[in-house]
């Protein structure tokens, strides 16, 4: 039962251009997302998190989008830059219940090509 | 030097051997956390620990344990290691936020 569904395994863009990452959820207690990305050989680090209150959250390059009717989330790169090839995971908690566990998707590929 | 480090990086074993992964940090966090990578599955929780003295099962405790030595140190334990627990493990921790901190993590092979 995956609660949070990354259904793009991978996503090519040129250098420049937008790149947009998508992530599902089916949990409705869910009411804090956060995006993780992850170089080859290293632990995934921290990019940027949106509260459930709200429904976009922008830093720098980085803009994450929550749409809770749809329970759907998505993080634009503008401009992509070839530096942010990686893989991208998004992860969800329930704050409120203060479990301090964080649900991950399956991961997505971005390459930006020069 | 590292905040959340992860021994061994990387490591090959047989079945039925007894592992120990091993996690410190230096972040002064109270909450640690022990997940596994597999292609296509994303990361999925272990065992977690808030404090010292708390242990909890996560999504897949089956096959493993953990002891937390100290706050700074939370260990992972495979008693009899079986082909299908080879992963990527990742160390992790929180404190009072919910953003988690990586450790680099271990590759684990088990033959």
């Amino acid at each position: 039962d995956q609660q949070v569904k990354q259904n793009s395994p991978s996503l090519s863009v040129q250098e420049g251009r937008i790149s947009i990452l998508n992530c599902d959820y089916t949990n409705s207690m869910f009411d804090y997302f956060l995006w993780y990305k992850k170089y080859p050989a290293e632990g995934p680090t921290f990019l940027i998190s949106i509260s459930s209150i709200k429904d976009k959250n922008e830093d720098g390059r980085f803009t994450v989008f929550l749409n809770k009717s749809a329970k759907h989330l998505s993080l634009h790169i503008v401009p992509s830059q070839p530096g942010d090839s990686a893989v991208y995971f998004c992860a969800a908690s329930g704050r409120s219940s203060n479990t301090g566990k964080l649900i991950f998707g399956q991961g997505t590929t971005l390459q930006v090509k020069p | 030097d590292a905040d959340v480090t992860q021994t061994p990086r990387n490591r090959i074993t047989k079945t039925g051997k007894r592992i120990m992964l091993e996690c410190s940090q230096t972040k002064g966090h109270d909450r640690m956390y022990w997940y596994r990578q597999d292609p296509g599955l994303g990361l999925r929780l272990i065992y977690y620990s808030f404090d010292v003295k708390d242990i909890n099962k996560g999504e897949i405790s089956d096959g493993y344990s953990v002891s937390r030595q100290a706050q700074a140190k939370f260990s992972l334990s495979l008693e009899s290691a079986i082909p299908n627990q080879t992963a990527l493990y990742f160390c992790a921790t929180s404190g009072t936020g919910v953003s988690q901190h990586f450790g680099d993590g271990t590759r684990l092979s088990i033959l």
